[in-house]
């Protein structure tokens, strides 16, 4: 069974841009979820998607967004990039989401806003 | 806010010994208990899952968890420096009274395993 698929692996970006990330859960997931991870902050969540509907989300500003599609890929953007957006990007797949069934990780998007 | 707490170490353990890593948690509610393993550029990697009172064991890793007193632990025997990462603790808590629960994470224990 293939993993969690993210892509692009790395971006590179200038401050006031915005940036889209793409996930493609493991088959049969329907829960995706999506944290960002900095050295000092270590993981923190962005939100969650569930069929297509945000189901939670996290203490991030506006400007972070995403969606899901009926094949449960998801997407995120990042508008009016700021350099304290520099950060590993995760998407995280699981069964039923809201943190009953374990996560299973992709390899990430590292974004870096100069 | 609701919290995961672990010991952010570095925790250093010779080759061979028990590595014990702690995590407790703020929310009576959490029903599934989850430790990753990070290496050093990867991404988090699910090692061990545990939904009930008392141990889980697979291969050299044991789960504990005591919900009453909100407390998890990892249990890595016969430490091999390839076991030598960040382990991060996640539980299914709320942020807040009245919000949906989500996968917290510790801010994570490195180890580090000496030959």
């Amino acid at each position: 069974k293939a993993g969690v698929t993210q892509t692009p692996r790395y971006l590179i970006k200038t401050r006031g841009q915005q940036v889209t990330l793409s996930c493609s859960p493991i088959s049969g997931h329907r829960s995706v979820s999506w944290y960002q991870q900095t050295p000092g902050q270590g993981l923190q969540f962005l939100f969650e998607y569930f069929s297509e509907t945000q189901r939670n989300k996290g203490n991030f500003p506006g400007r972070f967004s995403g969606r899901q599609f009926s094949n449960s890929r998801s997407e995120m953007n990042v508008s009016t990039l700021e350099l304290g957006d520099s950060a590993l990007y995760l998407c995280a797949s699981s069964l039923d989401g809201q943190g009953g069934s374990p996560l299973h990780f992709g390899n990430g998007t590292r974004l870096t806003v100069t | 806010q609701k919290e995961v707490e672990q010991n952010s170490g570095p925790l250093s353990v010779p080759e061979g010994a028990i590595a014990s890593l702690n995590c407790t948690y703020s929310d009576r509610g959490s029903q599934s208990f989850f430790w990753y393993r990070q290496y050093s550029g990867k991404s988090p990697e699910l090692i061990m899952s545990i939904y009930s009172n008392g141990d889980k064991e697979d291969g050299r890793f044991t789960a504990q968890l005591n919900k009453a007193s909100q407390y998890v632990s990892l249990l890595i025997r016969d430490s091999q420096p390839s076991d030598s990462a960040t382990y991060l603790c996640a539980v299914n808590q709320k942020r807040s009274s009245g919000s949906a629960r989500q996968l917290t994470f510790g801010s994570g224990t490195q180890l580090t395993v000496l030959p």
